[in-house]
C-alpha cells in the first residue's frame, strides 16, 4: 500500500534553535500534503496545505514565519519550526492524499509522526 | 466553517462489548467520509464511505453513511483490548480537503 515517512520521529532541540521535518511519499506522487499539530488525547488540527511547486496555504491562526512549509518536489514536503520555544512541543503529522494513476483515490495517508520536545 | 463532530468524546467499556461511535458533518462540498484509528502514532485508514446506507465492514468494525441525517456510524463488535484507541472521522470536500472531527478516545478494560 501507499507509504508516507516523516522523519525525524522524535526531536528535541533548545530553545531558540530551528527544528526541521520531512515528509516523504515513498510510492507515489504528492501534488499536495498536509501537516497537522495533535495535542495529547486531542484530534488533529490543521495547520496547512503545502502545494507543489507553489506556496503553502496556512490556516488562520498559524503563524506563516514561525512554521515554514516547502514543497519542493513532487515526493517531498518539509516543516521547519523556526526559532523554536516550549510551547511549540507537540506531535506533527503529515499526509498526503493518494493518487493512483493519477486519479485521487480519495484516502489519505499519514507519516508516522514527529515528537518535537523543545527544553 | 467545515465542522465534524464526533460523539462521544471517550468511552470506556469491557472487553466483549458493543460500541457505536458517532460523526456528523456539515454538508457543505461533501465528497466522502473517512475513518481513521489512531493508537500511539499515525493514524490508521479504517473505511472511506461515499454512498449512503452501504456498509461497510472489517472483522469486527463496520460503517455507514446517511447523507439524510449528515452523520456515520462505526460499530466496533466484540471489543478487545487492541480496540484502545482514538478514533478520527473526516470529511474530504471536493476541493480535496479534509477535516477531522474531534475524536472518539476509546478505551477497552480487560
Amino acid at each position: 500500500g501507499a507509504v508516507v515517512s516523516q522523519h525525524p520521529s522524535r526531536v528535541i532541540c533548545k530553545s531558540g534553535t530551528s527544528v526541521k521535518i520531512e515528509c516523504r511519499s515513498l510510492d507515489f506522487q504528492a501534488t499536495t500534503m498536509f501537516w497537522y499539530r495533535q495535542f495529547p488525547k486531542q484530534s488533529l488540527m490543521l495547520m496547512a496545505t503545502s502545494n507543489e511547486g507553489s506556496k503553502a496555504t496556512y490556516e488562520q491562526g498559524v503563524e506563516k514565519d514561525k512554521f515554514l512549509i516547502n514543497h519542493a518536489s513532487l515526493t517531498l514536503s518539509t516543516l521547519t519550526v523556526t526559532s523554536a520555544h516550549p510551547e511549540d512541543s507537540s506531535f506533527y503529522i503529515c499526509s498526503a492524499p493518494y493518487y493512483l494513476g493519477g486519479a485521487n483515490t480519495g484516502e489519505l495517508f499519514f507519516g508516522e509522526g514527529s515528537r518535537l520536545t523543545v527544553l | 466553517e467545515d465542522k465534524v463532530v464526533q460523539s462521544p468524546l471517550s468511552l470506556v467499556v469491557h472487553e466483549g462489548d458493543t460500541v457505536t461511535l458517532n460523526c456528523s458533518y456539515e454538508v457543505t462540498n461533501f465528497r466522502s467520509l473517512l475513518w481513521y484509528k489512531q493508537e500511539k502514532k499515525a493514524p490508521t485508514f479504517l473505511f472511506m464511505l461515499t454512498s449512503s446506507g452501504i456498509e461497510k465492514k472489517s472483522g469486527r468494525l463496520s460503517s455507514i453513511l446517511d447523507k439524510k441525517e449528515l452523520s456515520s456510524i462505526l460499530n466496533i463488535t466484540a471489543t478487545q483490548t487492541g480496540d484502545s484507541a482514538i478514533y478520527l472521522c473526516a470529511k474530504r470536500d471536493t476541493g480535496n480537503q479534509f477535516y477531522f472531527g474531534t475524536g472518539t478516545s476509546l478505551t477497552v478494560i480487560p
